[in-house]
């Protein structure tokens, strides 16, 4: 398996503009997870669909980011309108069943999203 | 609400040291205890997973260790290497499926 598949790799877009995220998790992984990271706050759980089914987006910052997973091998992270403090590494990650026995979590490479 | 804590946020050692990386977690209540690995640039590698049932687990030079009751887990990398240089990562995975990331240790090995 080729891993968890994020694109772009870099995103540069000018305040306002809509960002669109994507992630294709490893086949077979029935969780999965979206991250931010930043140098002040670290990595945060944004939202994570269990079966294609959002099951906990407390961590969504706004109304302005929104998550799809309309299939098992797909899903969207949405920021609409962008803002520069929007900017971050933002990673999606799947797992088999994160709490299971030796079920470990499978990370993207992440795109570097630029607000500027 | 969990809360985890890794000290200290920047490490450097020479080449051939043992050394201990700490991370504490305020709620014990944890499915499983993760150490992920990640380089400059990159994603998140997951080095180790202990489940809560677990006292520790090896990986080659790595050995993490955990105490629930105390709410701490040890990260032991023995003999560094300068290819070991980069930031270390531990999470908790809680009931209701959030696995909660510490800040990280940022780790330098020197040749």
């Amino acid at each position: 398996d080729a891993g968890v598949i994020q694109s772009p790799r870099h995103e540069v877009t000018e305040m306002g503009q809509e960002v669109t995220l994507r992630c294709k998790p490893i086949s077979g992984h029935d969780y999965l997870f979206w991250y931010r990271q930043t140098m002040m706050r670290g990595l945060e759980l944004l939202i994570y669909f269990n079966n294609n089914v959002p099951i906990d987006d407390s961590g969504m910052p706004e109304d302005r980011f929104s998550a799809k997973m309309p299939n098992a091998s797909f899903s969207t992270l949405k920021i609409q309108p962008s803002e520069p403090r929007d900017s971050a590494v933002y990673f999606c990650a799947s797992s088999p069943y994160p709490g299971q026995t030796n079920e470990k979590l499978f990370f993207g490479s992440g795109t570097q999203l630029s607000v500027l | 609400k969990q809360e985890v804590t890794q000290i200290p946020a920047a490490l450097s050692v020479p080449e051939g040291e043992n050394l201990v990386l700490n991370c504490s977690f305020t709620d014990s209540a944890i499915y499983n205890l993760q150490w992920f690995r990640q380089d400059p640039g990159k994603g998140l590698t997951s080095l180790l997973l202990i489940q809560s049932s677990q006292r520790e687990q090896t990986s080659g030079r790595l050995n993490a260790s955990l105490d629930k009751s105390s709410g701490r887990s040890t990260l032991y990398i023995a003999a560094s290497q300068p290819g070991d240089s980069a930031t270390y990562l531990c999470a908790a995975y809680n009931q209701g499926g959030k696995l909660i990331f510490g800040q990280g240790t940022e780790l330098s090995v020197k040749p």
